[in-house]
Parts: structure tokens; sequence; C-alpha cells
């Protein structure tokens, strides 16, 4: 079946960077976008950017321009979600999904909870 | 403050109908289809409604959506108690570079 699987729970302090992975498996991995949306405690889901796994091509939400950097692994059908200067309201988990340009997102991966703490 | 507007909560017995509205602009929902999203408590979202009012497999008929110039809204019939959970409603908002945007969701108790 379809899965997406993320790499596990980061604590990371203020200005740092931070790397989420998503392996992919049950598809072809070049063959539908990822994309990527966080969720603070508490909070509603929030677009990062998306990305075609196929050309490497990517696009970023206004608010994570110059921030964010999606890349992957073809080899190993893993995509990438870096965050860069990180700072406390950047804690919430991460989460990647698959889908189109409709917006069929699914499924989703488990989420990984990054926290920014001094 | 998200783009598009949800209820922050909602209600229902078990058995009851349930309805969700969603309210966004001519930018978003007024031009563009509207995928509905299902969080189960300390879970990951899942797809729960697309392009408007298309069921992905394995989603029970009791849930349907329909979308109207600029609201789209979720009903639920036939309320189960595992129907508890946070709905979020998503579109795409055309603007110099676009991007997808969510409503703020609405958590829905089953009394």
């Amino acid at each position: 079946q379809v899965q997406l699987v993320q790499s596990g729970a980061e604590v990371k302090k203020p200005g740092a960077s931070v790397k989420v992975s998503c392996k992919a498996s049950g598809y072809t991995f070049s063959t539908k976008d990822i994309i990527w949306v966080r969720q603070a405690t508490g909070q509603g889901l929030e677009w990062m950017g998306w990305m075609n796994p196929n050309t490497g091509n990517a696009a970023y939400a206004e608010k994570f321009q110059g921030r964010v950097i999606m890349t992957r692994n073809t080899s190993i059908s893993t995509a990438y979600m870096e965050l860069i200067s990180l700072r406390a309201e950047d804690t919430a988990v991460y989460y990647c999904t698959r889908g189109s340009y409709i917006g069929d997102f699914s499924p989703w991966g488990q989420g990984t909870l990054v926290t920014v703490s001094s | 403050q998200s783009v598009l507007t949800q209820p922050p909560s909602a209600s229902g017995t078990p058995g009851q109908r349930v309805t969700i509205s969603c309210s966004g602009s001519s930018s978003n929902i007024g031009r563009n289809p509207v995928n509905w999203y299902q969080q189960l408590p300390g879970t990951a979202p899942k797809l729960l409604i697309q392009s408007n009012n298309q069921r992905p497999s394995g989603v029970p008929d009791r849930f349907s959506a329909s979308k109207s110039g600029t609201s789209a809204s979720l009903a639920i019939t036939g309320l189960q108690s595992e129907d508890e959970a946070d709905y979020y409603c998503a579109s795409w908002h055309d603007s110099m570079s676009g991007s997808w945007v969510f409503g703020g969701g609405t958590k829905l108790t089953v009394l």
C-alpha cells in the first residue's frame, strides 16, 4: 500500500536548521508531487510548498520563501524539507503528503515534531 | 487568521446530520475546487472529499460535500462517535505566486 514514512522528532536551537525526510513506498515516486504542510500545537494546517520529484522543481509559500528548501533523492524514493534560521514559532508537526494540482493530498506521513527552543 | 473561514466548532448526537461551512473568496473557492480533510485526534489528516464532492475510495457515503459561489459545505449524515475529529477545507488561492490555503478547522463533537 502507498505509504509515507517520516524521520523522527527533532529539537533545535533558534537560528539552527532542520532537515526532515519523507520516504515513499508502494507507488512510483516520480508520478506524484510531494507536499509539505505544518501544524503548530492546537492550530490548523499550513501549506509550506510542493516539489515535483521527477524534475526536482519546487514552489514555496510566500511566507517561507528564502527559508525552506525541498529536495529529493529518487534512488531511494525520499523527499526532504529543510527549514533554516529556525525560530520558536517554527515549533510544529511537519507533514509530508503526496498529491497533484487538484489537491488530492493522500496519504500523509505520520508527522515529525520539530521543537525550537533555547 | 485563515484565508478560508470555518466555524471553530460543531456538534451533534449519534444518528444526526451535521454540516460544516467553509467560506472563501473569488480568488480561491470562487474559481477553484474545494477539498476536505478529516483529522482524528492525534493522527495525520486524511483526504475525505476531493474536487468539491468526490469521495476517495473507502470514504463512507455518509460524507458528502457541495460548493456554491465562494462557499462550500461538508455534510455528515448518520453521525457516529468515530466521526469526532477536526475537519479542514482547502482550496487553491490564486495570487501572484499562488498557494494552497486551508480553513482554520472545525472541531466536531459527537455528544
